[in-house]
């Protein structure tokens, strides 16, 4: 069964640096999401993507977050400077043309010290 | 989307029906009743979603209320890898949102032996 692969599983991080998330969406979807979900805490929606273009995106996702898909594969979220806050799991999604469920990743659960 | 109100709790006996309800009183007519699951901070799974028609799959049943305004998913036979928090969430099936969820807090379903 096709399925959503992110990579990491899990990161640490120094606050202030950079990190770059990675995805590989299932095959032949074409609407790319990330969401997070701080420890104890719901679900939050952070950035849809089609087309090439940011779609939608929630106010948490403000400069520091930047989305891209760099070749027909991956699909990464980049925190520029990461702060404490930034501390989650982050979930990637995929959803195909025609189809209303997301499939979701297993996570990259991201620790900033 | 419209709002919706879940238990924050249930609980179930292995090998009986698991009767998880949704109230989404303010539903609108375009919107469909989708319901995920998260398993111990996995990412969320897909279970089912209707409009206004009970639906089956394998994993699950959903009822719609004739005046839409709530619903239960129902775990024919739960087993203790179904304790997990259910999301019953409200929304449009496609266009602008691009497929956007809002998760509330759920319900946790635990399943004890």
């Amino acid at each position: 069964e096709p399925e959503v692969t992110q990579t990491p599983s899990h990161q640490v991080t120094q606050m202030g640096q950079e990190v770059i998330l990675r995805c590989v969406p299932i095959s032949n979807h074409l609407y790319f999401y990330w969401y997070r979900q701080i420890l104890g805490q719901k679900v939050e929606f952070l950035v849809s993507f089609y087309n090439n273009e940011i779609s939608e995106k929630s106010e948490i996702f403000d400069d520091q977050f930047s989305v891209e898909r760099p070749d027909g594969s991956n699909f990464t979220l980049k925190i520029r400077s990461t702060k404490l806050e930034d501390s989650a799991m982050y979930f990637c999604a995929s959803r195909g043309t025609g189809s209303t469920e997301a499939f979701f990743g297993q996570g990259t659960r991201l620790t900033v010290v | 989307d419209a709002k919706t109100t879940q238990p924050p709790s249930m609980d179930c006996a292995e090998g009986r029906a698991a009767n998880l309800p949704c109230n989404h009183s303010t539903i609108s007519g375009n919107e469909y009743v989708y319901w995920y699951r998260q398993i111990h901070s996995q990412g969320p799974q897909y279970i089912i979603h209707g409009l206004k028609n009970n639906e089956t799959n394998e994993m699950a049943s959903l009822i719609i209320t004739e005046d839409r305004k709530s619903s239960t998913l129902i775990l024919p036979h739960a087993t203790l890898r179904d304790t997990a928090v259910y999301y019953c969430i409200v929304r449009v099936r496609s266009g602008t949102s691009y497929g956007k969820l809002t998760f509330g807090q759920g319900t946790i379903l635990t399943v004890h032996p």
